[in-house]
């Protein structure tokens, strides 16, 4: 199985100051289609997860350009440029490269 | 608007079994490969089953492979999980997802599974 690990765990962030997490594979998560199936998934507490990135850096509906993807076949990187409230919650990130579909540990972003 | 609703969650007692329900709407469901994800209570989420549009294809995570089961009714939108021989470990909030752009995109709001004596 594709082992997904992120880092940090936990981040806690000052409103208006940029927030970085790494998502590193344990082998390429090129498809033989030429894509690439890293998500990122952003999940309040008590709500379902929410999809934020798709395809390492397409931001899907409604997600503010603040929040961008980036990476390329084994590390990937979710960067919010200027933190708000609404950011807090756990981050994953997901590939749907191959079965079984897995997910990194979370990250959770807590604000200052 | 894309909705997924979940459904038929409680409580089983182990070697039970309960069935899930997922109703669609919003979008045209025929068309779409669905997935059932779920998460343990304070826990990570852990993908647990596939089925196609068509329902020819289906995957299982090797946790539930053999107990169960994914099917769907593309004439009613609506997706199901039938879980035998539940065992505790299987306690969790249980999601059906749609998969668009090849990936997950839209989540159900969950329907929490209890298995316990």
């Amino acid at each position: 199985d594709l082992v997904l690990t992120q880092s940090p765990l936990s981040s806690p962030v000052t409103p208006g100051q940029p927030a970085s997490i790494s998502c590193r594979s344990s082998h390429s998560l090129e498809h033989s289609d030429g894509n690439t199936y890293l998500s990122w998934l952003h999940q309040r507490p008590g709500q379902p997860p929410r999809l934020l990135i798709h395809k390492i850096s397409n931001r899907f509906s409604g997600v503010p350009d603040r929040i961008s993807g980036s990476g390329a076949g084994t590390d990937f990187t979710l960067k919010i440029s200027r933190v708000e409230a609404e950011d807090v919650g756990v981050y994953y990130c997901m590939q749907g490269t191959q079965f079984p579909y897995t997910f990194g540990q979370g990250t959770k972003l807590e604000i200052k | 608007e894309v909705q997924l609703v979940d459904s038929g969650g409680g409580l089983a007692q182990p070697g039970g079994s309960l069935r899930l329900s997922c109703a669609a709407s919003g979008f045209t469901f025929r068309t779409f490969d669905m997935h059932w994800v779920r998460q343990s209570p304070g826990k990570g989420l852990e993908w647990v089953a596939f089925i196609s549009d068509t329902g020819y294809s289906i995957k299982y995570a090797d946790s539930v492979k053999g107990r169960f089961t994914i099917s769907r009714d593309n004439a009613r939108g609506s997706l199901y999980l039938q879980m035998n021989s539940l065992r505790v470990e299987d306690t969790a909030l249980y999601y059906c997802a749609r998969e668009g752009f090849g990936e997950v995109d839209y989540w159900g709001q969950g329907t929490l599974v209890t298995v316990s004596s």
